[in-house]
């Protein structure tokens, strides 16, 4: 069955970075179409951006340029998120989701000092 | 962006009771395909969203049929028919017709 295994919680500085991976099972990964969302608890959620295994093509959510980097590595079936330049605003639970019948279990990211 | 708009924010009810969900966007979100690609998620507590209705309509995998999407354009509904406690949570609709994708501010189902 589809399996989508995110990393462990993280408790970062601000002005840090942080990097999310998403490790994939039960499906073809490398023509497969990856999304990352962002949910503070409490709140609704937010399209980051996608990205496409196949070639790396990416599309981002405006608010999040500059912020985020979607990379994948097809040997693994696996993506990855890298948050920069962190602040309390970044804190919330990120998603990695396919096609939105599959869900990772989300990563709490907390930027504390 | 385009805005969603769900109605109410919260919901109280029984256990057996019927309930609607309203979500409106503030564009069509019919797609250049023909396609409105306008869906129903439920985020029960501490768990990730689970996909209910797809394109309007569809029934995403293993979703009782007590669940049942309809609308098109820029208005859509979700309805719960016979409700269970399994129900609850909070339902968000969302579209991935135009970027960036959006979601409704979401409807928290509570028992009564």
């Amino acid at each position: 069955q589809v399996k989508l295994q995110q990393s462990g919680a993280e408790l970062v500085k601000p002005g840090a970075s942080v990097k999310l991976s998403c490790k994939t099972s039960g499906y073809t990964f490398s023509t497969s179409y990856m999304s990352w969302f962002k949910q503070i608890p409490g709140q609704s959620i937010e399209w980051i951006g996608m990205i496409y295994a196949g070639d790396g093509g990416t599309g981002y959510n405006q608010k999040f340029k500059g912020k985020a980097t979607l990379t994948v590595d097809t040997s693994s079936s696996t993506a990855y998120m890298d948050l920069s330049s962190l602040t309390t605003e970044d804190s919330a639970v990120y998603f990695c989701v396919e096609s939105f019948a599959y869900w990772g279990q989300g990563t709490l990211v907390t930027v504390s000092s | 962006d385009v805005v969603m708009t769900q109605t109410p924010p919260s919901l109280s009810v029984a256990i057996g009771q019927s309930v609607s969900i309203s979500c409106k966007s503030s564009q069509s979100l019919v797609y250049s395909d023909g396609k409105t690609y306008l869906h129903w998620l439920l985020q029960s507590p501490g768990q990730s969203p689970k996909l209910l209705i797809y394109q309007v309509s569809n029934l995403g995998s293993g979703v009782p049929d007590r669940f049942s999407g309809t609308g098109s354009q820029k208005d859509f509904t979700l309805k719960i028919s016979r409700v269970e406690a399994e129900d609850l949570g909070v339902y968000y609709c969302v579209q991935a017709t135009h970027f960036p994708w959006t979601f409704g501010g979401g409807t928290k189902l509570e028992l009564k």
